[in-house]
């Protein structure tokens, strides 16, 4: 089984500044994906990112950008220019490619990040 | 563009009774997914189904259970509801099988007194 381990149970942020949020995991998979989403306090989940395992090419959208280390099994989501909006639970998410449960997304325990003023 | 709609938004049940949560997911998306979340917590992962067949069960409850309709839309039904079912319960809806992530509904707040 997979299993997704996020160490910073809470972490904050000056606004304009860029915050890191860690993410591991393990797995005996070679194809899978990967992907962080973000719980604002209006608490629906969005995705933020996406990283596919067989790229090395780490992803980037706009101000969020993945530090990913396969090796290592690490799965790291960088915020750029923080703002305020930017202040949510923050959970990384790993999915097998395929064979049994594909497509069912195993999330760690999340990172609650506050934007500051 | 359209979203993932639940309903009802905020559920209020006694133990014992029954409560049923729908999902509409968004159209062509072939897989829906449940997932329940307790206060500070990630979500655990229910049921899902692609393209109206179950395909995936998680550490659901024997208490519930989930069909998908041939309009694409599911129903959790959950009896005998207990204290500790009280949480928000998420639908998701993906295509190609959740290779491009979820989308997510608002979820439903289900609160067991």
């Amino acid at each position: 089984a997979q299993t997704v381990t996020q160490s910073q149970p809470e972490m904050s942020v000056q606004e304009a500044e860029t915050v890191t949020l860690s993410c591991t995991y393990d797995t005996s998979e070679n194809n899978y994906y990967l992907f962080w989403y973000k719980q604002p306090p209006s608490r629906q989940m969005i995705l933020v990112i996406r990283q596919e395992a067989y790229k090395q090419q780490n992803a980037t959208e706009n101000r969020f950008s993945v530090n990913f280390q396969k090796a290592a099994k690490s799965f790291s989501l960088k915020i750029s220019d923080s703002q305020l909006g930017d202040t949510a639970m923050y959970f990384c998410a790993f999915m097998k490619q395929a064979g049994t449960n594909a497509g069912k997304s195993t999330f760690g325990d999340g990172t609650t990040l506050t934007v500051k003023p | 563009a359209a979203g993932v709609i639940q309903s009802p938004r905020h559920l209020i049940k006694e133990k014992r009774e029954t409560a049923t949560l729908k999902c509409y997911p968004i159209p062509r998306h072939d897989t829906v997914y449940w997932y329940q979340q307790g206060p500070g917590q990630d979500p655990q992962f229910l049921i899902s189904f692609y393209e109206k067949m179950q395909s995936d069960k998680g550490s659901i409850p024997d208490r519930f259970s989930a069909q998908q309709f041939s309009d694409y839309h599911s129903e959790l039904n959950m009896s005998s509801l207990e204290l500790g079912d009280s949480a928000l319960y998420f639908c998701a809806s993906s295509y190609d099988r959740g290779v491009f992530g979820y989308t997510f509904g608002s979820g439903t707040r289900l609160t067991v007194v």
